[in-house]
Formats: C-alpha cells, sequence, structure tokens
C-alpha cells in the first residue's frame, strides 16, 4: 500500500524558513516523479512544485521560485520541500503528491502538514 | 500560464441524480486533464486521469469526456458520499495549474 507521510510544518516568523519532509513506502520510490502541492485554509489546490524520478529535473510555480527547493533523497525514499523567506501567503496544508509511472497526474497523497506564518 | 475555469462553483443535487461539471481550459491541452475529489478535512483523490481514464477502485458512476479545451465530469445516480469539492488540473505544460473546485453538496 502507498503511504505518504508529511512532516516539518509548524508556526513561522515571516522570512523564516522550514523543511518540510514527505517519507514515503509501498512503492520503488526511486522510480516515481514527485511533487508539492498546497491548500491556503478555505482555498482552492495549487501547485508548488515537482521532481523527476532521478531529481535531474525539477520545477516550481512562480509564487515559489527562487524561494523554495524541492529535492529528494531515493536511498531514504524521502521527499522534500525547503522553504526560505516565507510570506504570510505561504500559509497553507503541503501535501506530498505521487505520479504514475506514466504521466504527471497524482495518483496518491499524503495526509498533508499545516504552515502557518505569522508574526 | 493555462486557466482552468471551472463551472458551476456550486451543486446542490438530489440523491441519484446525475451531476455534470464541466472544465475549460484557456488553451488547448489535448487530453492532459485530470479530475480529484477532496472531501472535507481530507486529502484529494484522482478520480479520472488523461481525460477519461478511470484510476483504480474509483466507482463506475464517475466518468470523464473532453479534449483539447473543454472537458466534463460526470456523476451518474450521485450518493451521499460523494459530496465533496471537485477539482480539475491539467499537465499539458508547466506550470501545473488546477481549476478553483466545484462544490457538489447533497439535499
Amino acid at each position: 500500500e502507498v503511504q505518504l507521510l508529511e512532516s516539518g510544518g509548524g508556526m513561522v516568523q515571516p522570512g523564516g524558513s522550514l523543511r518540510l519532509s514527505c517519507a514515503a513506502s509501498g512503492f520503488t520510490f526511486s522510480s516515481y516523479a514527485m511533487s508539492w502541492v498546497r491548500q491556503a485554509p478555505g482555498k482552492g489546490l495549487e501547485w508548488v512544485s515537482s521532481i523527476s524520478y532521478s531529481g535531474g529535473e525539477t520545477y516550481y510555480a512562480d509564487s515559489v521560485k527562487g524561494r523554495f527547493t524541492i529535492s529528494r533523497d531515493n536511498s531514504k525514499n524521502t521527499l522534500y520541500l525547503q522553504m526560505n523567506s516565507l510570506r504570510a501567503e505561504d500559509t497553507a496544508v503541503y501535501y506530498c503528491a505521487k505520479s504514475p509511472i506514466s504521466g504527471w497526474d497524482f495518483d496518491h497523497w499524503g495526509q498533508g502538514t499545516l504552515v502557518t506564518v505569522s508574526s | 500560464e493555462i486557466v482552468l475555469t471551472q463551472s458551476p462553483d456550486f451543486q446542490s443535487v438530489t440523491p441519484k441524480e446525475k451531476v455534470t461539471i464541466t472544465c475549460r481550459a484557456s488553451q488547448s491541452i489535448g487530453s492532459s486533464l485530470h479530475w480529484y475529489q477532496q472531501k472535507p478535512d481530507q486529502s484529494p483523490k484522482l478520480l479520472i486521469r488523461y481525460a477519461s481514464q478511470s484510476f483504480s477502485g474509483v466507482p463506475s458512476r464517475f466518468s470523464g469526456s473532453g479534449s483539447g479545451t473543454d472537458f466534463t465530469l460526470t456523476i451518474n445516480s450521485l450518493e451521499a458520499e460523494d459530496a465533496a469539492t471537485y477539482y480539475c488540473h491539467q499537465s499539458s505544460s508547466f506550470p501545473w495549474t488546477f481549476g478553483q473546485g466545484t462544490k457538489v453538496e447533497i439535499k
């Protein structure tokens, strides 16, 4: 059974940093692209970033480009999102999501971790 | 950036009724359109991938159609457990984008 478990969320002041982690199990992590998708309180879904199965290709939404960095450690079956220069508008539940072997849809999602940026 | 516009934003439906949700893309995206269901306080779940392919385990009352710029999610014979917000998502070109969501309420 595919499992994705996010951690690392919490409250941080504007301008601060956080690193989110997503521990994957139940599938061959190193074979699949992964992504982060966020959802601000009471709002819709917003794609944040994606990474290829090898980590060689990364993609970012304009809203986070230059501030967030996606990475993965295939030896640890873990996906990361380093978030710097955080702003109030980054407040959201952050989901990690797995893509199928062919395609960029999201076939499995974690339960999410809440990031709150506030002074 | 490709903008996805869903309609309606909200729908109140009686059980066993048929529900149709549309998603219009601001430019052609072929069949790179996916549908998700999100129930309150839960993570999204994939329903339909690439416009019309049902994801494993999804009830047969859910179906998708369309290509190019116009897509439809259909729920035949709505059940109470289908109360949720439904989102479309395009993976034709980065940045990936989502529709604003359609909330389906059971009368």
